[in-house]
Order: C-alpha cells, then sequence, then structure tokens
C-alpha cells in the first residue's frame, strides 16, 4: 500500500466551478500535512498546510483535514486557468515528508 | 520572493563527469536540507537528508558514493553526482525546512539535469 495515494486525474472543472482534490494516507502517527502546486518542469510551491482536524481556509482554498478516516482533501474555489497545475499532497510524520504522486488539474476557460 | 535558491538551473553533460548542484538558503539557516529526484510525471522520490556538520542521511536504495552530499555552512547543501550516467537525467530538488514548532518546506526551482 502506498504511503501516500491520490487519484492521478486529470480532473478537468470549467472556469469558476469548485475543484476538490482528494488524498489519502497510511502512517497514523503523520502530524502534518500539505498541499503543494506544482507547475509543468517547476519545482513545488506550498500552497497549504494543516495541523489539526476540520478546515482551513486561505482566499480560494480551503484544506480538509479527517484524521480519523486519513484523509486531506483541497478545495479551489472559483477555478481559474491559472489553477491547471499538479498537485501535490504531502504528509510529516516522523521527521519526514512524504510526496503522493499527484493530481493534475486542468480548468477549462 | 524565493527563500531556496538552487544552482545551475539546467546542466547537461556527458556520461562519465561529474555534477554539482548547489542549494542555499536565502535570509534563514537550514539546519537540514533535503535533495529530491523527480522523474517525468512521478512524484517526488526523497534521496537524502543533509545534515549541516554532520554526515548526510541516504534513503534506501540510494548510493551514498555515487550522490555526494556535503552540508557545508547553515545556508548552504551541495549534491555531487559523480559519474553520471544517462539514467541520473532527472530533476533534482532540494528543499529546506522554514518555520517555528511545526516544518514547512520551501523548494527551491530545481535543476534538470541531462546526461549524454
Amino acid at each position: 500500500q502506498k504511503e501516500v495515494e491520490q487519484n492521478s486525474g486529470p480532473l478537468s472543472v470549467p472556469e469558476g466551478a469548485i475543484a476538490s482534490l482528494n488524498c489519502t494516507y497510511s502512517d497514523r502517527v503523520s502530524q502534518s500535512f500539505f498541499w503543494y502546486r506544482q507547475y509543468s518542469g517547476k519545482s513545488p510551491e506550498l500552497i497549504m498546510s494543516i495541523y489539526s482536524n476540520g478546515d482551513k481556509e486561505d482566499g480560494r482554498f480551503t484544506a480538509q483535514l479527517n484524521k480519523a478516516s486519513q484523509y486531506v482533501s483541497l478545495l479551489i474555489r472559483d477555478s481559474q486557468p491559472s489553477d491547471s497545475a499538479t498537485y501535490l499532497c504531502a504528509v510529516e510524520g516522523y521527521q519526514k515528508v512524504t510526496f503522493g504522486t499527484g493530481t493534475k488539474l486542468q480548468v477549462i476557460p | 520572493g524565493a527563500v531556496v535558491s538552487q544552482h545551475p538551473s539546467r546542466v547537461i553533460c556527458k556520461s562519465g563527469t561529474s555534477v554539482k548542484i548547489e542549494c542555499r538558503s536565502l535570509d534563514f539557516q537550514a539546519t537540514t536540507m533535503f535533495w529530491y529526484r523527480q522523474f517525468p510525471k512521478k512524484s517526488l522520490m526523497l534521496m537524502a537528508t543533509s545534515n549541516e556538520g554532520s554526515k548526510a542521511t541516504y534513503e534506501q536504495g540510494v548510493e551514498k558514493d555515487k550522490f555526494l552530499i556535503n552540508h557545508a555552512s547553515l545556508t548552504l547543501s551541495t549534491l555531487t553526482v559523480t559519474s553520471a550516467h544517462p539514467e541520473d537525467s532527472s530533476f533534482y530538488i532540494c528543499s529546506a525546512p522554514r518555520g517555528t514548532g511545526k516544518e514547512t518546506q520551501y523548494f527551491g526551482p530545481g535543476t534538470r539535469l541531462l546526461v549524454l
């Protein structure tokens, strides 16, 4: 079983819609969770971090964490074509960060 | 602005040569830095953890004699790919944790290595 799992996509949403990206993880002792955005040929860029159960909002982005279900998600409201990228879920445990394979998001104008 | 820099951004070399990649933390000190490798359409794979003042910690399957890591100062870590071969062609990315309490990693812009 992979430590951090994401649907590779592509996930296609129309401009202005809500994009929902999901991630599950296997290690119950994980404490910190991150979402990164990676444009093609570029390095990842941190979007959100979340450490406790519930929702965390930052602008158009909302991260949701459910430790009991070992599930973390990212919602992008009012999706824009510039949001088209690969979104990496990352989970920290034992001072090591493990990345998922990423979900490719395509926002259609 | 960028908080972690990498140099060079792109390098092409002949098989058998060695390539050095630098990773610098800007305006903050990093006692630990991480080196990742990413193949096309794949996720980041942690290669090693660079520790200032001590030996690097390598992940399982990563050859320490091939990928030499030196954490020369609190703001600089270098990765040297020795005797590079075409299969070493990849996107190499470093990161440094910055923050208080919880670790948040900031990534350098990456170095694309092509070995001919």
